[in-house]
């Protein structure tokens, strides 16, 4: 079945750590995101990337990197300069078909980071 | 800056009446709008994407409304149900992102 996979589903940071979140899709899609959720809030956008070797910054970029070397892979570093970082990651994926912009997006199950 | 807004936060309602959610977002320059279910501790799924031309879309026993010029849309599940129970997420597709709502949490009793 096509999807989205994330990876872990739930995560421990300790102060001044770096973490890497997993996302990981097989549907064959160019535009991939990153969203940062807080409870009983809608998403707000981290990171995107239209394409590979490229990524854009969205609202809330400050403390988190990314990277995309492979079309199939997102990955999310929520770094220490992140001073808050206890949320639910959300990671989607959209065809870029047509008008990209005009396309759902399909998201994956998300991770869920904690401070210890 | 564009901000949705989506009232009430949670719903109650029993199992068989009509749901009605709303929407609202300040700036109508936007591509097409977008509602989402969520279940708890999950990801989001999309239940129905409207363009920015269209009126409205349906889907079995869902139908949205879009009205640009007053920056509302309004999703309607009819005869609701349990399974219905969840969270609710409007988005906005400015230039750039989607920009989404608070959601609604509705809770459907049997």
């Amino acid at each position: 079945d096509g999807g989205i996979t994330q990876s872990p589903k739930y995560l421990f940071r300790k102060e001044g750590q770096n973490v890497t979140l997993s996302c990981e899709q097989n549907l064959n899609h160019d535009a991939m995101y990153w969203y940062r959720q807080d409870p009983g809030q809608g998403l707000r956008l981290i990171y995107y990337s239209q394409i590979v070797n490229d990524f854009q910054k969205g609202d809330i970029a400050e403390g988190y990197s990314v990277s995309r070397e492979k079309k199939e892979s997102f990955p999310l570093t929520v770094t220490s300069a992140q001073k808050n970082p206890t949320a639910f990651y959300l990671c989607a994926s959209s065809t870029s078909s047509g008008t990209a912009l005009n396309q759902p997006q399909h998201f994956g199950d998300g991770t869920r980071l904690s401070i210890l | 800056k564009q901000e949705v807004t989506q009232i009430p936060a949670a719903l109650s309602v029993p199992e068989g009446e009509n749901l009605v959610l709303n929407c609202s977002f300040t700036d109508s320059a936007i591509y097409n709008l977008q509602w989402f279910r969520q279940d708890p501790g999950k990801g989001l799924t999309s239940l129905l994407l409207i363009q920015s031309s269209q009126r409205e879309q349906t889907s079995g026993r869902l139908n949205a409304s879009l009205d640009k010029s007053s920056g509302r849309s309004t999703l309607y599940i009819a005869a609701s149900q349990p399974g219905d129970s969840a969270t609710y997420l409007c988005a906005v597709m400015g230039w750039r992102w989607l920009t989404f709502g608070g959601g609604t949490r509705v809770l459907v009793k049997p």
